[in-house]
């Protein structure tokens, strides 16, 4: 079946920095993935969707330049919390879509805390 | 836009019973798809099962069947001979029909398999 990894799987960073989480097809390539956000005992919110060679389409009410995401090839696309704040920690997952419209394959997530 | 909402935060069931978790959605749309996910305490988001709205069939997989009733815009997930490893977070999801369209989630149930 079709892989998804993202690295890393937990990551703490200090208030101020940067980090950079990334989401890889291991077994398929992927035109589009998708980026969620998930507080604790909450749903999935979707945060933006990532083309290949194109611009990210974001969700009403992310801040785009504070998530920074690339999908620069067919097998992985990143994001990037810039100057993480303490309200950024949460738990990201991404997905990647599959050759059906209706597939879709997610990866095991990384927690991200700001300390 | 669509919305879908699961309106039993929390179920709990005895194994070897059955259980059902209900989903309503909203939506304009005539061609759409429904899924089930299941997020375990690993947090691994795992389909258990999908439903096309052009089809008037009932999907099922194993344990898991659904009542999919598309004029009362309903999408029920029945587990039968529920086991201890069914205990997860569920999430009725929305996807309308198209090129790598996102999924829209409900708010989740937690189903807790007692023994």
């Amino acid at each position: 079946g079709a892989v998804v990894s993202q690295h890393p799987s937990w990551v703490i960073c200090k208030s101020g920095t940067s980090v950079k989480i990334e989401c890889r097809s291991l077994d398929f390539q992927a035109t589009t993935m998708f980026w969620y956000r998930q507080f604790p005992k909450q749903s999935l919110m979707l945060m933006a969707t990532s083309n290949e060679g194109s611009k990210a389409t974001y969700e009403q009410g992310v801040e785009k330049d504070k998530f920074l995401i690339n999908h620069a090839s067919l097998t992985l696309s990143t994001l990037t919390v810039t100057s993480a704040h303490p309200e950024d920690s949460s738990f990201y997952i991404c997905s990647a879509a599959g050759t059906r419209a209706y597939e879709q394959y997610f990866g095991p997530g990384t927690r991200l805390t700001v300390t | 836009a669509q919305t879908v909402t699961q309106s039993q935060p929390e179920m709990s069931v005895q194994e070897a019973e059955t259980v059902t978790l209900s989903c309503t959605y909203d939506t304009s749309e005539n061609n759409y798809y429904l899924f089930w996910y299941k997020q375990p305490p690993s947090r691994q988001m795992i389909l258990v099962i999908r439903q096309e709205a052009y089809k008037q069939q009932n999907a099922t997989e194993n344990r898991f069947s659904v009542n999919f009733q598309k004029a009362a815009k309903s999408f029920s997930l029945k587990i039968s001979d529920s086991q201890l490893g069914d205990t997860a977070m569920y999430f009725c999801a929305f996807m309308k029909t198209g090129t790598a369209s996102k999924l829209t989630f409900g708010t989740g149930t937690r189903l807790q398999v007692t023994l």
